[in-house]
């Protein structure tokens, strides 16, 4: 049984350079989130979907930042252009609706923006 | 709003010996969930154990409990019997239905077991 698949896990980029990262969720899971977390702001939500629709993205930093869900079983995050300071490890979580306290969340994209 | 507060930034445990996971809890909803979450080196994120404000019981989940005190607005992480594996780093975290499924974490807190 799969779990929160995410792509890649590790990325490095050169400052001003378009990044995508990308997220599938369970299958049959409903919600699918997006968080970043830093040493010094530990885990922020970003973005969340309910059914491919994005419901609160009051967590997205800035305009570079944009999250799609085309369909049910795939998310994309992407930053242009990226920053230094957008460095971090982004995790993408899924839940059922009904579940919605019980978050699956993938194993982290790594990005380093020198 | 929202806040959550874990005040131990690391913690040491003898293996077997149990230990408390402090988190303390801010909000004026009444219907809320509170949630702990380990990641171990890896950096994963795993779902130990979950309490609704309105459950009669301490939830439990396996060596997991959950010590919840409505009235102090805590929920205490308690892990029985430490084994070197729940080495990590443990988060607590909380939702409340003013702000849908959003969940809002504490800044967490680092457990050694010692062997």
């Amino acid at each position: 049984d799969a779990g929160v698949i995410q792509s890649p896990r590790h990325e490095v980029t050169e400052m001003g350079q378009e990044v995508t990262l990308r997220c599938k969720p369970i299958s049959g899971h409903d919600y699918l989130f997006w968080y970043r977390q830093t040493m010094m702001r530990g885990l922020e939500l970003l973005i969340y979907f309910n059914n491919n629709v994005p419901i609160d993205d009051s967590g997205m930093p800035e305009d570079r930042f944009s999250a799609k869900m085309p369909n049910a079983s795939f998310s994309t995050l992407k930053i242009q252009p990226s920053e230094p300071r957008d460095s971090a490890v982004y995790f993408c979580a899924s839940s059922l609706i009904g579940r919605e306290y019980e978050q699956y969340f993938g194993p982290g994209t790594r990005l380093t923006v020198t | 709003a929202q806040k959550i507060t874990q005040t131990q930034p690391g913690m040491f445990v003898q293996e077997k010996e149990a230990v408390t996971l402090d988190c303390t809890y801010d909000t004026s909803d009444p219907s809320y969930g509170l949630f702990w979450y380990k990641q171990p080196s890896s950096g994963e994120m795993i779902f130990l154990i979950y309490q609704g404000s309105y459950d009669q019981q301490n939830a439990t989940e396996g060596r997991y409990s959950l010590n919840f005190q409505k009235a102090r607005k805590s929920a205490n992480l308690v892990i029985s019997a430490s084994q070197l594996g729940d080495s990590a780093m443990y988060f607590c975290a909380m939702r409340d239905s003013k702000y849908g499924n959003k969940l809002v974490f504490g800044a967490g807190t680092i457990l050694r077991v010692k062997s």
